[in-house]
């Protein structure tokens, strides 16, 4: 069964500060690993698309790596601001089928 | 470039009452087409999916149904609420494996908040 876990399933940290969100995954064949965020109350929004040849990919202060001999990517905030406070979520395609495996998110608290 | 509308952004409705949820895309043909639930702390749930007109797949047997009467809509509806329908729904888009890229693009609408009383 196609499956993806994130860890942590939530985290509060200090303005400014760094944090990492982690996401391991079942899912085969694999095709492409995607990290949304979403926002309270409003549809997830795409952050980094990574294809099996990729290991890492920036967007901003947001920077994801994809381990794909593991099955593990991680998604590194920078200099986080009140802003990010949101739920990000891990979702993995796999390349034989539509339907897409989500993980049940990290809620991430920034505080001043 | 690509939208994808989704409409009401939330509704409050009586046990029993019909449903209609409303997803539009623009900037793009052929696309595939997804209903989504979201219910708290958990994962996204696929409810129903959509490779064109009137090819749709129902994933989870439930007390909802879809439709696609044109290219770029798609619908999510049932004739009875039960109290269990409630939750956030969500619509997205991705391009078709026919255009070559396969299911790379995934765009999620705005959402849909349903809470059946």
């Amino acid at each position: 069964k196609n499956q993806v876990e994130q860890s942590p399933q939530s985290l509060i940290i200090l303005e400014g500060k760094n944090c990492t969100l982690q996401c391991n995954y079942t899912v085969s064949p694999f095709s492409n690993l995607r990290w949304y965020k979403q926002d309270t109350g409003r549809g997830p929004v795409s952050l980094t698309i990574m294809t099996f040849s990729e290991n890492t990919k920036s967007n901003g202060r947001y920077t994801a790596t994809l381990d794909a001999d593991t099955k593990q990517s991680s998604l590194h905030i920078t200099a986080s601001q009140l802003s990010d406070s949101a739920s990000y979520i891990c979702v993995v395609s796999p390349s034989n089928d539509y339907k897409l495996s989500f993980g049940a998110g990290t809620t991430v608290t920034v505080r001043a | 470039s690509q939208t994808i509308h989704q409409w009401p952004a939330t509704l409050v409705q009586p046990v029993g009452s019909p449903l209609s949820l409303e997803c539009t895309v623009e900037g793009t043909s052929n696309p595939n087409l997804y209903w989504y639930r979201q219910a708290a702390g958990r994962g996204l749930q696929l409810l129903f999916y959509s490779i064109g007109i009137d090819q749709i797949s129902s994933e989870v047997p439930q007390n909802l149904s879809a439709s696609r009467p044109q290219d770029r809509q798609f619908i999510l509806s049932s004739k009875k609420l039960l109290l269990s329908d409630s939750g956030f729904y969500l619509c997205a888009w991705s391009v078709s494996r026919g255009q070559g890229i396969g299911n790379y693009g995934y765009t999620f609408g705005s959402g849909t908040r349903l809470t059946v009383v």
